[in-house]
């Protein structure tokens, strides 16, 4: 199936540093990439939606100027958590859609990272 | 905003036994899918239902979908210890850029 990498998997900083987390689709153009937040035992929060070229959507209570995403190209979204503090660490995932709609029967399937554990001292 | 709420939130189940998780919406939508995710790693798509469907099959995955009721199951047959994950559904719209709105979660654990 298609895949998408998320690098790195997992990451410890001190609290201020700013993190950034790529997310790469290999074999497939992604035109909109999605990333999640996940709390422990808890579901996904969809943060925010990228799509390539342009500003991403964010959800309603995640700070932009926080959590700064950019999809410069079809195949490479990033997340930066900027000035980290202890209460951001999570584990955030990112998905991807095939923008051409060949990788899947439907375009309503999403394609996962395996997600990147963040943990701020 | 969480849309599906599954049920139950934590199933044991013997091997060989069948699992069924039900998961309910609050919304019209495009379609369900119900994805499974592994301790501490990302998810994994099994399968998705339109919502012009009522019932699909994949391998020993059968999923129902009643629009009227705004509910859905996932139903895995002769179940197996690697079946332990957490099974979360999805409500998605139509677009390109329609996001998927994910449920709590299931955890289901098959002892072997």
């Amino acid at each position: 199936g298609a895949v998408v990498s998320q690098h790195p998997s997992r990451v410890i900083c001190k609290s201020g540093t700013s993190v950034k987390i790529e997310c790469r689709s290999l074999d497939f153009q992604a035109t909109t990439m999605f990333w999640y937040r996940q709390f422990p035992k808890q579901s996904l929060m969809l943060m925010a939606t990228s799509n390539e070229g342009s500003k991403a959507t964010y959800e309603q209570g995640v700070e932009k100027d926080k959590f700064l995403i950019n999809h410069a190209s079809l195949t490479l979204s990033t997340l930066t958590v900027t000035s980290a503090h202890p209460e951001d660490s999570s584990f955030y995932i990112c998905s991807a859609r095939d923008g051409t709609g060949r990788r899947a029967a439907n375009t309503g399937e999403l394609f996962f990272g395996e997600g990147s554990r963040l943990t701020v001292l | 905003s969480q849309q599906g709420e599954e049920d139950p939130q934590a199933l044991s189940i013997q091997e060989g036994e069948n699992a069924t998780m039900n998961c309910s919406y609050k919304t019209s939508i495009n379609n369900l899918q119900w994805y499974r995710q592994n301790s501490g790693r990302g998810l994994v798509h099994l399968i998705l239902i339109r919502s012009n469907e009522r019932e699909k099959h994949s391998g020993r995955l059968r999923v129902t979908l009643d629009t009227s009721k705004k509910s859905s199951s996932l139903l895995i047959t002769a179940s197996r210890a690697a079946d332990t994950a957490s099974y979360f559904c999805a409500t998605g719209n139509t677009g390109a850029n329609s996001k998927l709105t994910f449920g709590k979660g299931i955890t289901l654990s098959v002892r072997p």
